[in-house]
């Protein structure tokens, strides 16, 4: 079993739909959860950040991470073209400089 | 604010011949990373860096090395180049100092091996 399981998509959504992108991870012990945004030709850029269970929210995207079901997810409200990329999500536990990351969702939002 | 600077951007390399892929840092991280894409694979870690003079193995080692001179710098060299080394490789830095920090990423340099 992969620590961390992405679906790779690809997914297609109408402009101003609310996506919905989910990982699951296998190793009780992360406690760090990142999503990062990849452009075509891009490097990866943090996009959100949490180390807790819950909700966190930045303007239109939300972390959610349930540790209980060790399952994390990223929604994006009323989508724009521009959030048209590849999104990957990363964990790491407390100590660990290493981040695992999931193979990445592309996400292409249709105007 | 520059961040992670990776040079060259692109190259093509001919079977056995040898490279370095250059990364400088200028955010005073101490750790830094070198990964490779590849289409559907995700991010896999070749080596990484917790301070100057200090490195270690990551996931895919084989056919690399590094060194770390300084804290700005990590070159990555390909000894043997080889088919299966085509890939896009990132650079990547954090501060580590405590609390795991989220890791900051070039723009990449896509390598393709002939």
């Amino acid at each position: 079993q992969k620590e961390v399981e992405q679906d790779p998509g690809p997914l297609s959504v109408p402009e101003g739909a609310i996506v919905s992108l989910n990982c699951t991870y296998s190793n009780s012990a992360f406690q760090y959860f990142m999503w990062y945004r990849q452009y075509s030709r891009k490097g990866p850029e943090l996009l959100m950040y949490t180390y807790s269970s819950g909700n966190k929210e930045d303007g239109r995207f939300t972390a959610q991470v349930d540790k209980s079901s060790k399952y994390i997810s990223l929604f994006i409200r009323d989508s724009q073209p521009s959030d048209s990329a590849t999104y990957l999500c990363a964990i790491s536990n407390f100590g660990n400089e290493k981040l695992t990351f999931g193979t990445g969702t592309r996400l292409t939002i249709i105007p | 604010n520059a961040g992670v600077t990776q040079t060259p951007k692109f190259r093509i390399l001919k079977i056995g011949q040898s490279m370095t892929l250059q990364c400088t840092q200028d955010m005073n991280h101490n750790y830094m990373y070198w990964y490779r894409q590849d289409p559907g694979m995700g991010l896999k870690l070749i080596y990484y860096s917790v301070g100057a003079g200090i490195t270690d193995k990551g996931e895919v080692p084989n056919g690399y090395n590094v060194s770390r001179s300084t804290t700005e710098d990590f070159p990555l060299r390909l000894e043997l180049a080889a088919p299966s080394q085509t890939s896009v490789y990132f650079c990547a830095s954090s501060w580590i100092g405590g609390r795991v920090q989220p890791q900051h990423f070039g723009d990449g340099t896509r390598l393709s091996i002939l």
